[in-house]
């Protein structure tokens, strides 16, 4: 069956330095999305994607987090830099195109700041 | 912008019985979509179950069931003759059936324990 695809599973960094996350789809997803979760909170959406575009990153603190979908596949999430706020698990999710479809999650990245 | 609330921070129940997840939404649209995803622990998260808001018909997987009152705007979950793998953190969800973002939006969770 195919999974959604994540690494590393756990990052631990200091802060102010630069993290980088990667995500890779189910084959065939066209919709990609970014979300994080505090511990003891449900997932909140960073970025959604739609193949290489971006449709709603309305939640995403854009003067540190950057993320890319360049080839409308896998994708990287980036913190540069890095804050203590900033630990938390961060989830990709990915679906076939059309409202009706699952989204299906990957096993996420624990983020450790120090 | 909508909102799902979980009042339930905690549950437990003894195996084989019932149990039911409370959930409560709130939104000004008529079309959407819900749903309760399993997150077991150092596990990816999963859908248990998803209901079309159009849809009189509570959804049914095998020993999972929802009772959805969209009057009411809540949308419980029930899991009958509780096994010990179905332990883990129960997120509640909601989906705008809209254009544009498709984004989940999620309640804070119900952590189950289920005792031998």
């Amino acid at each position: 069956e195919a999974e959604v695809a994540q690494s590393p599973r756990y990052k631990i960094t200091e802060k102010s330095q630069a993290v980088a996350f990667w995500c890779d789809p189910i084959s065939g997803h066209a919709t990609l999305y970014w979300y994080r979760q505090i511990l003891g909170q449900g997932p909140e959406l960073l970025v959604q994607f739609q193949d290489e575009s971006v449709v709603d990153d309305s939640q995403l603190p854009k003067d540190r987090f950057s993320a890319e979908r360049l080839k409308g596949v896998d994708s990287t999430l980036k913190i540069q830099p890095a804050e203590l706020g900033d630990s938390a698990m961060y989830l990709c999710a990915t679906q076939r195109r059309g409202t009706t479809d699952t989204q299906y999650f990957g096993p996420g990245t624990r983020l450790t700041v120090l | 912008a909508q909102t799902v609330t979980q009042s339930q921070p905690e549950m437990s129940v003894q195996e084989a019985e019932t149990v039911t997840l409370s959930c409560t939404y709130d939104t000004s649209e008529s079309d959407y979509y819900l749903f309760w995803y399993k997150q077991p622990p150092s596990r990816q998260m999963i859908l248990v179950i998803r209901q079309e808001a159009y849809k009189q018909q509570n959804a049914t997987e095998n020993r999972f069931s929802v009772n959805f009152q969209k009057a009411a705007k809540s949308f419980s979950l029930k899991i009958s003759d509780s096994q010990l793998g179905d332990a883990a953190m129960y997120f509640c969800a909601y989906r705008s059936a809209q254009g544009g973002s498709e984004k989940l939006v999620f309640g804070k969770g119900t952590k189950l324990t289920v005792n031998p």
